[in-house]
Order: C-alpha cells, then structure tokens, then sequence
C-alpha cells in the first residue's frame, strides 16, 4: 500500500521560504510515476503546485513557477518542496500526492496534507 | 493556463436522488478529465479518471462522461456517505482543478 506523509514547519513568517517534505512508503520512487504537491487555502479549492519524477524532471504552475523549486532524494525515497517569498496568500493545506503514471495523470494516493501558515 | 468551471458551486439533495455536476474547461481537454470527491479534513479521493474511467474500489452509482470542453459526474442514487465536495481536473495541458460543488442535504 503505497503511503505518503507531510512534514514540516506549520508556521513561517513572510518574506520567508517554506520547506515541506513528502516521505513515501509502500513504493520506491526510483521505479517510476510523477510525484506531485498540492495546496489549498482555508475554506477554498485545490491548486496544483508542481510535479517532479524520480529523474528530477519537474514541471510547475505558472503562476509560481518563479517561487517554486520541488526536489527528488531517491536515497532516502521521498521528495520536497520548497516555496520562497511566502505571503498571507500561501497559507494553505499542503498535499503531496502520487500521478497514476509517468506523464500527465490523476493524483491516485495523497498525503493526510499539513496546514502551513503564513504570519509573523 | 486553462480554466475549469463548476457547475453549481452548492447543491443540496436527498438520499436517493440523481445528482449531476457540470465541469467546462476554457478549451478542449481531450478525455483527459478526473474526478475527486473531498470530506471536510481530508484529502481528496479519486472517483473518475479519463473522464469516465472508475477507479478502482469506487462505487458504480458514480459515473463520468463527456469529451473536449464539456463534463459531468453523475451519481445515481445518492447516498448519505456521498454529502462531500466534489472538484473536476484537467491534465491535458499541465493540470488545473475546478472550484468544487459542495453537495449537501437537502
């Protein structure tokens, strides 16, 4: 059963950047499949951040594409976001999930998400 | 960037009824649509993929259709676990996600 978990500061201060972690369980990320985070803000929907393959091909949203680096550690089988220049605005559930292929595909497993908010 | 429009944003229903949520992209998205159903607290769950494609363990009153730039998520027979929120996403061209239909009751 393929598992995924969040981690992470739950507060960050503006200006800063946030680092999030998604460890995966069940499945080596080595064999294959895209690897993605997504967010959502309190009360609102989801928005798709990014996604990277166990090559470190990565593919992001345009609209955070300048703040957005998603990174693979194969060795120790998980993957990370980083989000810099952090605003109100990114206060949000972060979700890290898996695509059920190695393209563009649907998200089949999800993390449980971790509430990351923005403040000083 | 392509758009994705739900259709109605609340709809408030009985156990038993048909229930039909609407889903238009700002173009064509070929079949490549999924379907998630999320409960208050939790992450989304996938219901349909390649717009009519059931996933795995997910129960048959839910089905999908449509192509290009318009789609719906059916469920037959509504259910007391299927009051949720529900979002439409694309990935035909990076990915994108409707602003979800919450289905309450009625």
């Amino acid at each position: 059963q393929v598992q995924l978990q969040e981690s992470g500061p739950g507060l960050v201060k503006p200006s800063e950047t946030l680092s999030l972690t998604c460890a995966v369980s069940g499945y080596s990320i080595s064999s294959g499949y895209y690897w993605g985070w997504i967010r959502q803000p309190p009360g609102k929907g989801l928005e798709w951040i990014g996604n990277i393959y166990h090559s470190g091909s990565t593919y992001y949203n345009p609209s955070l594409k300048s703040r957005v680096t998603i990174s693979v550690d194969t060795s120790k089988n998980q993957f990370s976001l980083r989000l810099s220049s952090v605003t109100a605005a990114d206060t949000a559930v972060y979700y890290c999930a898996r695509l059920m292929g190695s393209g563009w595909y649907p998200l089949d497993y999800w993390g449980q998400g971790t509430l990351v908010t923005v403040s000083s | 960037d392509i758009q994705m429009t739900q259709s109605p944003s609340t709809l408030s229903a009985s156990v038993g009824d048909r229930v039909t949520i609407t889903c238009r992209a700002s173009q064509s998205v070929s079949n490549w649509l999924a379907w998630y159903q999320q409960k208050p607290g939790k992450a989304p769950k996938l219901l349909i993929y390649k717009a009519s494609s059931l996933e795995s363990g997910v129960p048959s009153r839910f089905s999908g259709s449509g192509s290009g730039t318009e789609f719906t998520l059916t469920i037959s027979s509504l259910q007391p676990d299927d009051f949720a929120t529900y979002y439409c996403q694309q990935y035909n061209s990076y990915s994108s996600f409707g602003q979800g239909t919450k289905v309450e009751i009625k």
